[in-house]
């Protein structure tokens, strides 16, 4: 079945990097996009960017550009998040989501588990 | 930026009620809005896309409309099952924005 699959749990010191993995299956990976959403504790969801796989061009929300990049390998069918200089205001679940291209009834259809990163001293 | 004002931030409400809650874009989206359900500790589940289609596998008592500006979302009779945080989300243009939520809880 169409499923997106996460890495596991992470806990950071601020200042350090984190990397989340966000695995495909079960449909053609180059044909979507993936974007990243973010949840804080208690707070709403934040969309954080998308990327498209077959070409790896990229949109960044204005609040993250220059620490967070978003990747691909089609060869695994893996997306991932890197999010740099951590902050404790960063501690939130991180959900994959598929995205159509140019096709609304793909968007945001498929989530990932979600990855829970802590950033704490 | 595209702003999205969702309204209300909470509601109670019985089972049986019908409910509606209200998505305002600060510009024209077309119908490039979603709707999602979420229920605490869970995934996102998206009921709603292309601002009035229903997702396969949605009970039909979820509806959705407009277009533009504004944007609905009915739950025609709320289950028990319904209780939880709704959110809409637009993907218009850069960069995409979710409403604040809507808490359904019981009356």
């Amino acid at each position: 079945q169409v499923q997106l699959v996460q890495s596991g749990a992470e806990v950071k010191k601020p200042g350090a990097s984190v990397k989340v993995s966000c695995k495909a299956s079960g449909y053609t990976f180059s044909s979507y996009s993936i974007a990243w959403v973010r949840q804080a504790p208690g707070q709403g969801l934040e969309w954080m960017g998308w990327i498209i796989p077959f070409n790896t061009n990229t949109y960044y929300a204005r609040k993250l550009q220059g620490r967070v990049t978003m990747t691909t390998d089609t060869s695994t069918s893996t997306a991932y998040m890197e999010l740099r200089s951590l902050r404790s205001d960063d501690t939130a679940v991180y959900y994959c989501a598929r995205v159509g291209l140019g096709d609304s009834s793909a968007a945001f259809d498929i989530w990932g588990q979600g990855t829970m990163v802590t950033v704490s001293s | 930026d595209i702003q999205m004002t969702q309204s209300p931030s909470a509601m109670s409400a019985s089972v049986g009620d019908r409910v509606t809650i209200t998505c305002r874009a600060s510009q024209d989206i077309s119908d490039y809005l979603a709707w999602f359900q979420q229920k605490p500790g869970k995934v996102p589940k998206r009921l709603i896309y292309a601002a009035s289609s229903l997702q396969s596998g949605v009970p039909s008592r979820f509806s959705g409309s407009g277009s533009g500006t504004e944007f609905t979302l009915t739950i025609s009779s709320l289950q028990p099952e319904d209780f939880a945080t709704y959110y809409c989300l637009h993907h218009n243009s850069y960069p995409w924005t979710f409403g604040q939520g809507t808490k359904v809880e019981i009356k």
